[in-house]
């Protein structure tokens, strides 16, 4: 089956650790995105990528990190310097063709 | 800043009603519209998109552009209990197709 998955389902992290979270997807999409979408708010852009070993700045880029070096595999870095973590953060990936983002399920960030 | 404006609603309709979700962006240039719909605690879901003026139907689902008024709407036709969820309204606002920009939702009600 393809798609694209995210590991954990729910995190949960004590003040001043750093996490990771895991997106992977078997679709063969070049571009892809992590979201961080809060209680009453709209989807934000923290990263994303159009191809292996690049990667841009979304608009709330600040205390988070990413990598990419495999097309397959785009994972998300929480660090400590994100100073409100908690939220549900949501990786997606682009077909070439320009019909829209499709998400993973997501990974609910708890932080204690 | 570009701007995706969505009613938060929530929207209530009776089944079989005709549910009416309205959107509107600030960015002239946008050229291309997505419609999201995201169930309470999951991912969203991409159920339409669309590129030019007039109108696109796809099952029960209707999407309305129109760019002088950069408005775009969402018809659910014969609504029922399991369209109840939040549809999010996405503005492609690059020419690479590469960035959204997220409304923050409207929640619609279908009730029995």
């Amino acid at each position: 089956d393809g798609g694209i998955t995210q590991s954990p389902k729910y995190l949960f992290r004590k003040e001043g650790q750093n996490v990771t979270l895991s997106c992977e997807q078997n679709l063969n999409h070049d571009a892809m995105y992590w979201y961080r979408q809060d209680p009453g708010q709209g989807l934000r852009l923290i990263y994303y990528s159009q191809i292996v070993n690049d990667f841009q700045k979304g608009d709330i880029a600040e205390g988070y990190s990413v990598s990419r070096e495999k097309k397959e595999s785009f994972p998300l870095t929480v660090t400590s310097a994100q100073k409100n973590p908690t939220a549900f953060y949501l990786c997606a990936s682009r077909p070439p063709a320009k019909k829209g983002q499709f998400f993973g399920p997501g990974t609910r960030l708890t932080v204690l | 800043q570009k701007e995706v404006e969505q009613n938060s609603g929530p929207l209530s309709v009776p089944e079989g009603a005709i549910a009416s979700l309205n959107c509107t962006y600030s960015d002239r240039g946008s050229q291309s519209f997505f419609w999201y719909r995201q169930y309470s605690g999951k991912s969203p879901e991409l159920i339409m998109f669309i590129y030019s003026n007039g109108d696109k139907e796809d099952g029960r689902f209707t999407a309305q552009l129109n760019k002088a008024s950069q408005y775009v709407s969402l018809l659910i036709r014969d609504s029922q209990p399991s369209d109840s969820a939040t549809y999010l309204c996405a503005v492609g606002i690059d020419a690479g197709f590469q960035k959204l920009v997220f409304g923050t939702g409207t929640r619609l009600l279908v009730s029995p």
